[in-house]
């Protein structure tokens, strides 16, 4: 299957709101309920940021948030600070029972 | 408290074969799916499979099907992620992570494929 699509950069300034979107088909993002978005810096690993769409893991922050409309979800940061500068990555369950991710998303807190 | 352990890093020449592992604690190993992920240098995340420890029921990327074998040993909470023959293609990070949802990730195994 392939990627979902995702913006290559976003930017913005502390304080700010910014929004990723995410787009696929109706035969993973729009199908199902089973989004997720992980936040990964540079040499680290991924941390699960929302799952399933809209819900925060415990200790996750309440600035981060998840939405779908059709066949793109979102992951909105309110308040961006400077640790928030990340690469940030979505993953939809697909109709073939396997998850997929997008191809990544630079965000950069001027 | 959850972790995730992997072995360390590979170098390795090509035609070689190679198994590495993500052993899991601090939850029943049994009860989770475990995941592998490739990132390969400056690239995205890409899903490779899965598995149940609990029955050993896998499942493949259709991009990795073949490519890769993965298993699992529940006696000791051990995941792994093997190689018959490398290529230099294979060259990269590779994360595994807990359940469908991938709530806990490993801290990585780099593997270098080069002559």
């Amino acid at each position: 299957q392939s990627a979902l699509t995702q913006p290559a950069s976003v930017s913005g300034s502390p304080g700010q709101s910014i929004t990723i979107s995410c787009t696929g088909t109706s035969s993973d993002v729009g199908g199902y309920n089973y989004v997720s978005w992980y936040q990964q810096h540079p040499g680290k690993a991924p941390k699960l940021m929302i799952y399933d769409v809209s819900n925060r893991p415990s200790g996750v922050s309440n600035r981060f948030s998840g939405s779908k409309s059709g066949n793109t979800a979102s992951l909105t940061i309110s308040g961006l600070q400077a640790e928030d500068e990340a690469d940030y990555y979505c993953s939809s369950y697909t109709s073939s029972s396997t998850p997929v991710f997008g191809g990544g998303t630079k965000l950069t807190v001027l | 408290e959850v972790q995730l352990v992997q072995s360390g890093a590979e170098v390795k020449k090509p035609g070689e074969s190679l198994k590495i592992s993500c052993k899991g604690s601090g939850y029943s190993f049994t009860s989770y799916w475990i995941g592998w992920v490739r990132q390969m240098p400056g690239k995205g995340l890409e899903w490779m499979g899965i598995i149940y420890p609990g029955d050993s029921d896998t499942r493949y990327s259709p991009s990795f099907q073949g490519q890769v074998t993965i298993s699992a040993d529940k006696s000791i909470s051990t995941a792994y992620l093997q190689w018959s023959s490398l290529k230099a293609s294979d060259t990269a990070m590779y994360y595994c992570a807990r359940g469908v949802v991938k709530d806990y990730w490993g801290q990585g195994t780099l593997v270098t494929v080069s002559s």
